[in-house]
């Protein structure tokens, strides 16, 4: 099992609409969460971290996170074509380290 | 966020040659400070973290005297691929963070070995 899950993708949805990406991890004692967006060619960016249970607003970003269930997630609201890209999933494993999902890739369609 | 640089942002060398790619922090000091290998289509490997003035760690399976790493101040951390193969060619990214826990990327260097 990896360390870090996500769903394979590609996800594909129409501008304006809700995009949902999801990401489990395996280590119970994980604290710190973190979604990264990535565009072809170029290095990740941080959108979002997360730390608590519950839910964490950044504009259109919401991120969800479940430690009982060991499940975070991203949702994107009013998806823009900029929005294209594949969205990584990283858990820190400790003195700053994070383990990365394989990413799902996000196309927006006009 | 911080500000992370990287250079160069890309290199073309020969077979058996060393390239050295520097990180540096622009804003900000950091002891440690990451780097990672992503392969096309493949996610983010972390390949050892660099520590200042220390040894770096290096990760199961990454060669230490192959990827030499120097981290000799808080605002520098330097990969070296000593003796590149086309196998090396990927895309080499550090990072760094003032904390132990939000750590922002530099923006990559491309690394294709002849």
């Amino acid at each position: 099992q990896k360390e870090v899950e996500q769903n394979s993708g590609p996800l594909s949805v129409p501008e304006g609409a809700i995009a949902s990406l999801n990401c489990t991890y395996s280590d119970r004692g994980s604290q710190s969460f973190f979604w990264y967006r990535q565009y072809s060619g170029k290095s990740p960016e941080l959108i979002m971290f997360i730390y608590s249970n519950g839910d964490k607003e950044d504009g259109r970003f919401t991120a969800q996170l479940n430690k009982a269930s060991q499940y975070v997630s991203l949702l994107i609201r009013d998806s823009q074509p900029s929005d294209s890209a594949t969205y990584l999933c990283a858990v820190n494993v400790g003195e700053g380290k994070s383990t990365f999902g394989d990413g799902t890739t996000l196309t927006v369609k006009p | 966020g911080a500000v992370v640089s990287q250079h160069p942002s890309w290199v073309i060398c020969k077979s058996g040659t060393s390239v050295k790619i520097e990180c540096r922090s622009l804003d900000f000091q950091a002891t440690t400070m990451f780097w990672y290998r992503q392969f096309p289509k493949q996610s983010l490997m972390l390949m050892a973290t660099s520590n200042e003035g220390s040894k770096a760690t290096y990760e199961q399976g990454v060669e230490k005297d192959k990827f030499l790493i120097n981290h000799a101040s808080l605002t520098l951390s330097t990969l070296t691929v000593t003796s590149a193969h086309p196998e090396d060619s990927s895309f080499y990214i550090c990072s760094g963070g003032e904390g132990k826990e939000t750590q922002y990327f530099g923006p990559g260097t491309r690394l294709l070995v002849l």
